[in-house]
């Protein structure tokens, strides 16, 4: 079956511009979950969303937003760029979110903003 | 907050040796506890996941260890192989919300010489 897709895979952005990410999640999977990678921090939870409705959240300012679409298919938003936003930006789809079901990640976007 | 320690050094060792590689955590003990690999420039790859009621989960050559009480998780790969290279990412569960919000450890190195 198909994997998990994320575009773009590589974005380069100004400072104070925004950013929207997709993340097409494997058939029948309902849970979306995004997250940001980067080497100072590791791999960090931003945000969960289930049949179109934001589950949980993580620890990251307003400027970073979701959404998921009737088909599962989400979507990221940044806003008002900064340089500490750079970073790889990985989406995960589960059947029904992360515990004890396993999690397949896509292979990232790798944002730059300069 | 859940804090997570995996060895910042890479694990270097030889062609068909076992490689044991450390989770350790502070504070509540995750209803689940996940092991990932992740190549570089990749997304992360499920590898086993362990209940909290559970002490050790194999799968072919993979085998994670679980004990509650020392807060800590190990995970070793029998018959290593150079292609077993790659950095390991333990995560635990935290229940919210009716899922769960995961906390990823900043993961482990492991080099694998022929």
């Amino acid at each position: 079956k198909a994997g998990v897709t994320q575009t773009p895979r590589y974005l380069i952005k100004t400072r104070g511009q925004q950013v929207t990410l997709s993340c097409s999640p494997i058939s029948g999977h309902r849970s979306v979950s995004w997250y940001q990678q980067t080497p100072g921090q590791g791999l960090q939870f931003l945000f969960e969303y289930f049949s179109e409705t934001q589950r949980n959240k993580g620890n990251f300012p307003g400027r970073f937003s979701g959404r998921q679409f009737s088909n599962s298919r989400s979507e990221m938003n940044v806003s008002t760029l900064e340089l500490g936003d750079s970073a790889l930006y990985l989406c995960a789809s589960s059947l029904e979110g992360m515990g004890n079901t396993e999690a397949f990640f896509g292979q990232g976007t790798r944002l730059t903003v300069v | 907050s859940q804090k997570i320690e995996q060895n910042s050094e890479a694990l270097n060792i030889q062609e068909g040796k076992t490689a044991t590689l450390t989770c350790n955590y502070t504070n509540y003990s995750p209803a689940y506890l996940q092991w990932y690999r992740q190549d570089p420039g990749r997304g992360p790859v499920f590898l086993l996941l362990i209940r909290e009621n559970e002490k050790e989960k194999r799968k072919e050559r993979l085998k994670v260890t679980f004990d509650t009480t020392l807060k800590q998780s190990l995970f070793h790969i029998t018959a290593s192989q150079p292609a077993d290279s790659a950095t390991y990412l333990c995560a635990l569960d935290k229940p919210t919300g009716g899922s769960y919000i995961p906390t990823f450890g900043r993961g482990t190195s492991l080099i694998v010489h022929p």
